[in-house]
């Protein structure tokens, strides 16, 4: 059973470009849920969603980011026009049931230049 | 708001050391508190747990007691070996929201041999 899988691991933008991270739950997990860690910070709650439905999106930034879980294929974390300050480790966590023991995956680390 | 800190880090050890990594919390109510590692090149996996006051988590040789009275729930291990090397991060859930987790800023420790 594959674990949470993340791609890419890396990835660069430049300022101005769109960023596409993507997360493949394991299997028969439908709770989704991603987390950032800035710098020298721990990780922070971002977005919780299960299939096709956002449940809890407090942790997400009002402008630019957006998150979605179809019914098929992986959930996607978009950060529209990147800035400098997008710059962090993107953990995604997937779970069977609404659990905070959830199974993450290595994570995307984005870097914006 | 809930928040956790942990002790920063690195911390190199020698093998068979006594490793202790304290963690600290200020939460509302009563939260269930949990210690995640994180391997290099690998996602965080949850070493332990413990949901109510007094409880001992355990595993792999680590422990860690829930505090109600000093808020704290500090990880410890008699006899680390190289293997133990890894990014450590304390972490709790609350009973009204508890999918999300909220994380210390994670401590790195070496283990030489």
């Amino acid at each position: 059973n594959a674990g949470v899988m993340q791609n890419p691991r890396h990835l660069v933008r430049r300022r101005g470009q769109e960023a596409r991270l993507r997360c493949s739950p394991m299997k028969g997990h439908s709770h989704v849920y991603w987390y950032r860690q800035l710098p020298e910070e721990g990780l922070k709650f971002m977005v919780y969603l299960q299939k096709e439905n956002i449940i809890d999106e407090s942790g997400m930034p009002k402008e630019r980011f957006s998150a979605e879980f179809p019914k098929e294929g992986p959930s996607i974390l978009r950060i529209q026009q990147v800035v400098r300050g997008d710059s962090a480790a993107y953990f995604c966590a997937s779970s069977p049931s609404r659990d905070p023991e959830a199974f993450f995956g290595q994570g995307t680390r984005l870097t914006v230049v | 708001g809930n928040s956790v800190t942990q002790m920063e880090g690195p911390v190199t050890l020698s093998e068979e050391a006594f490793l202790t990594i304290n963690c600290t919390y200020t939460a509302t109510g009563y939260p269930s508190l949990f210690w995640y590692v994180q391997y290099p090149g690998e996602g965080l996996q949850l070493l332990l747990k413990a949901t109510k006051a007094d409880d001992k988590g355990s595993n792999k040789g680590f422990e860690a007691t829930y505090r109600k009275e000093t808020t704290s729930f500090h990880l410890e291990k008699g006899s680390v070996q190289v293997s133990d090397s890894a990014v450590y991060f304390c972490a709790l859930s609350d009973k009204r929201n508890d999918y999300k987790l909220s994380f210390g800023a994670g401590t790195t420790v070496t283990v030489r041999a």
